[in-house]
């Protein structure tokens, strides 16, 4: 079968670093992704990792191991606008092709 | 068109009725996906759409969802017989994942269509 876990909660405070852990299980395995959620918004696309390794884009990264099994969204200079919920999501192999499944996400509140 | 639409933004039905969600991806995009998401809650994917077909339908919650997608662009998603219980933000998404493509997929999504069956 396939699943994702992710905390349901965290909290940070502002400037501070955070880092949003996912661990996964699939049938093939072709990526993991990070969508961000603001409260009454649509999920937007924050990174992307197929390979091993940290992906760096701005005050956010994405870290991927492929033999854990595991990834994680590390969240830099945290800002009040960082509150939100995160959704790591898997590519893999299911009945009719591809698929990307998301977790249950992940609310991140950021305090003063 | 410049992003996802999707129709109406909201929807508030009585319950036994029909209703019918519209989405327009993103042109070109080859893959379109169905979620739906309840207060708080993450994303239950519903069913999927490449071009035309749906290889993956295995989301849909009973049969009393549907969709359909025409043209290879615009999708529709009807619930007959609406209960209370699919009360929720719908949503949908779409992608340039080419059939069989074993690359990324960054999804694009609408801004959703909360309905409300009273």
């Amino acid at each position: 079968g396939q699943s994702l876990e992710q905390p349901s909660e965290v909290t940070a405070v502002e400037g501070a670093i955070v880092q949003i852990n996912c661990t996964y299980q699939t049938s093939g395995f072709y990526g993991l992704s990070w969508y961000q959620q603001h409260d009454g918004g649509a999920p937007t696309f924050l990174s992307y990792n197929a390979l091993d390794g940290l992906e760096e884009t701005g005050r956010f990264s994405s870290f991927l191991s492929r033999s854990d099994s595991y990834g994680y969204l590390l969240l830099q200079e945290l800002q009040m606008k960082d509150s939100a919920s995160y959704f790591c999501a898997v590519r893999g192999v299911y009945t009719g092709g591809f698929k990307t499944i998301f977790g249950a996400g992940t609310r991140l509140f950021v305090k003063a | 068109g410049a992003g996802v639409s999707q129709s109406p933004s909201n929807k508030v039905t009585e319950k036994g009725k029909d209703v019918e969600l519209r989405c327009d991806p993103i042109s070109g995009h080859t893959a379109l996906y169905w979620y739906r998401q309840s207060l708080g809650q993450g994303l239950e994917f519903l069913i999927y759409f490449q071009g035309n077909s749906a290889p993956d339908k295995s989301g849909l919650p009973s049969d009393r969802f549907s969709a359909e997608r025409t043209g290879g662009s615009v999708s529709t998603l009807t619930i007959q017989r609406t209960q209370q219980e699919d009360s929720a933000v719908y949503l949908c998404a779409s992608s340039l994942t080419v059939r069989g493509s074993s690359g990324g997929d960054t999804q694009y999504f609408g801004p959703g269509t909360r309905l409300t069956v009273l």
